[in-house]
Parts: structure tokens; C-alpha cells; sequence
């Protein structure tokens, strides 16, 4: 079964404007960290933020926000004032300490249009 | 300098060649991992580690092999290539003391004829 499911394989956004990311996971364990990737073309993995099952604020870092809705399981991205350079594959993870796993989503295409 | 390095960073083999794709991190994390990517799947798991003598074997470990010789170093194989594992293969580390965030490594690029 899909662990993270990434529904929308492209995205488009006007510089400037504000673009959501949409990421849903699947688990039973209480304990668990979402994670969000950002893939160049030049193909580099970087990660961009994390939060954690327990955190009660949604985690911000820059121009970057998870709004993380637990009980619909969703781990959404937000990116603020969209740049060229966030044009780029964006993937959704997950880690469960129980049997220490990380699951990786299929990734949401962005591309930024000036 | 780079926390997590791979080498060769492009290859182009033959169908039938064993080849050996290396990893060394400086991150001083004793968790490392071993993903492929391929267009429109994602990563997946090929194997991970968590010291020297704890080797897993992860979603898709069929026709891998892996050796980790030191705390810093993590080495795939590929025993006898195939086209079909023609991919962009990711080492990845991750320190189980904190948030379990896994680092990359600038990726592999591999293609097999």
C-alpha cells in the first residue's frame, strides 16, 4: 500500500504567487517525521523541511510551510513568493522509527512561470 | 566540501559487467542508505545500514549486493548489470539521534547497455 501519495504530478505557478504541494500519508504508528524534498534538474536531493507527528505548529523555514493536518493526514507544502529557481520535482517522505523506514513519494513537478 | 560524496558520478556499462558504485560521508552518521530513482517512481530502498555489522535489504534489493567497509563508507554492486537497472542511484545517511533526516549524496547516473 502507498505509504505517500502525491496526487499531483504538475504544477504550474506565476512568479510571485503563493503554490501548494499537496502530499497524504498512510500510517498507524503515532510516531513519525514528514519531510519534504526539492530535485533540481541537476538532480541533487535537498531537503527542505521537516515535522514532526508530536509538533504542535506547523513548520515554517523561509519562504517554505508544512501544513500539517493530522487527523486527515495530510502534510501539505507551501511556497511563499515563488522563484524561477523553485522550479523543480518535489518530493513528499516519511520516517517511522518502527521498523526504521523511510517512504518517498512520486513527486510533484513545479514549474515557475515568470 | 561536499558531507556526502559518490563516485563515479555518471557511468555507461555493458549488459553482463559488474560494476561498483562507492559512497563516503563526513556527516559522522552511522545510518546509510542506498535508493534508485527512476522517472515517475520516486526513490526506492535498495539496501540500507545501520553500523558496520547491520546490512538490510530493502524494497528492491534483487541484483545488488552492498559492502559497508567503515562507518563512512557504503558501496553498491551491481553483480551483473542489466538495462533495466539503468537509473540515478542516491546514497543517503541519516543520524537516528535526531529527526531521522537523510542527507543525499549528488546521485549516480547510470546507464546500462
Amino acid at each position: 500500500a502507498q505509504k505517500i501519495t502525491q496526487t499531483q504530478p504538475g504544477m504550474f505557478v506565476q512568479e510571485k504567487e503563493a503554490v501548494t504541494l499537496d502530499c497524504t500519508y498512510d500510517t498507524s504508528d503515532p510516531s513519525y517525521g514528514l519531510f519534504w524534498y526539492k530535485q533540481p534538474s541537476s538532480g541533487e536531493m535537498i531537503f527542505l523541511i521537516y515535522q514532526g507527528s508530536y509538533d504542535q505548529q506547523n513548520a515554517t523555514e523561509g519562504r517554505y510551510s508544512l501544513n500539517f493536518q493530522k487527523a486527515r493526514k495530510s502534510a501539505n507544502l507551501v511556497i511563499s513568493a515563488s522563484q524561477l529557481g523553485d522550479s523543480a520535482m518535489y518530493f513528499c517522505a516519511m520516517s517511522q522509527p518502527t521498523g526504521n523506514q523511510f517512504y518517498f513519494g512520486t513527486g510533484t513537478s513545479l514549474t515557475v512561470i515568470p | 566540501d561536499a558531507d556526502v560524496t559518490q563516485t563515479p558520478r555518471n557511468r555507461i556499462t555493458k549488459t553482463g559487467k559488474r560494476i561498483m558504485l562507492e559512497c563516503s560521508q563526513t556527516k559522522g552518521h552511522d545510518r546509510m542508505y542506498w535508493y534508485r530513482q527512476d522517472p515517475g517512481l520516486g526513490l526506492r530502498l535498495i539496501y540500507y545500514s545501520f553500523d558496520v555489522k547491520d546490512i538490510n535489504k530493502g524494497e528492491i534489493s534483487d541484483g545488488y549486493s552492498v559492502s559497508r567497509q567503515a562507518q563512512a563508507k557504503f558501496s553498491l554492486s551491481l553483480e551483473s548489470a542489466i538495462p533495466n537497472q539503468t537509473a540515478l542511484y542516491f546514497c543517503a545517511t541519516s543520524d537516528p539521534s535526531g529527526r531521522e533526516t537523510q542527507y543525499f549524496g549528488p546521485g549516480t547516473r547510470l546507464l546500462v547497455l
